[in-house]
């Protein structure tokens, strides 16, 4: 079974402050993860994939396959960074590509 | 960039009547597309993958006589609630793939259809 689990419903940072979203997931296979971030008012959008290994917005996230976890990172966080971020994993072979979610967190950023 | 719409934004009806929600691919042609049902505060959940030309994949402890799905071409899927109870109430957002239905495709959602059964 695919699982993600992302344990902070909110989290709540100064402007400039390094902020870091946990995620950890459980898959018994090669998993693919994701960050998408959804900004007020508006749709779930792609932030991130693990296989592309880029930064988006000064956001990084490396897959830790030993700790089984995706922890989204920015060293300086921005008013509009705030939003709902969600983990997701996708699996590998047959039906596993569906994607699964966590439960987000819902990012502040103060000013 | 692609782009997935959703129809309509909002609806509101009554218990015992059935909603048809529509999904479009606005600017990709789309092989799959998924519909997930998002509660208050909580994650989106899965409800069934829609392939062009051939019957919806649900997902377990989905019904699927009561959730019916239908992707008649490469750029529309719909969701229809049939007799919808106040049960049904809940954010339904789908989600389209453009490419050839790898399993690898990057999702992009439409922007949701919030339903109110009363």
């Amino acid at each position: 079974a695919q699982r993600v689990t992302q344990p902070e419903k909110l989290l709540s940072v100064f402007k400039g402050a390094p902020v870091e979203l946990k995620c950890n997931y459980s898959y018994s296979g090669s998993p693919e993860l994701f960050w998408y971030v959804q900004y007020s008012r508006q749709r779930l959008q792609l932030l991130l994939r693990h296989i592309s290994r880029e930064s988006i917005k000064g956001f990084t996230a490396d897959l830790n396959k030993g700790e089984t976890s995706f922890h989204l990172k920015k060293p300086f966080a921005q008013e509009e960074d705030s939003a709902m971020y969600y983990c997701a994993l996708r699996g590998s072979g047959g039906s596993n590509y569906k994607l699964t979610f966590g439960k987000g967190t819902l990012l502040t950023v103060n000013p | 960039g692609a782009v997935v719409s959703q129809h309509p934004s909002r609806v509101i009806c009554k218990s015992g009547t059935s909603v048809k929600i529509e999904c479009r691919s606005l600017d990709f042609q789309a092989t799959t597309m998924f519909w997930y049902r998002q509660f208050p505060k909580q994650s989106l959940m899965l409800m069934a993958t829609s392939n062009e030309g051939s019957k919806a994949t649900y997902e377990q402890g989905v019904e699927k006589d009561k959730f019916l799905i239908n992707h008649a071409s490469l750029t529309l899927s719909t969701l229809t609630v049939t007799s919808a109870h106040p049960e049904d109430s809940s954010f339904y957002i789908c989600s389209a793939s453009p490419g050839q239905g790898a399993p690898t495709d990057t999702q992009y959602f439409g922007p949701g259809t919030r339903l109110t059964v009363l």
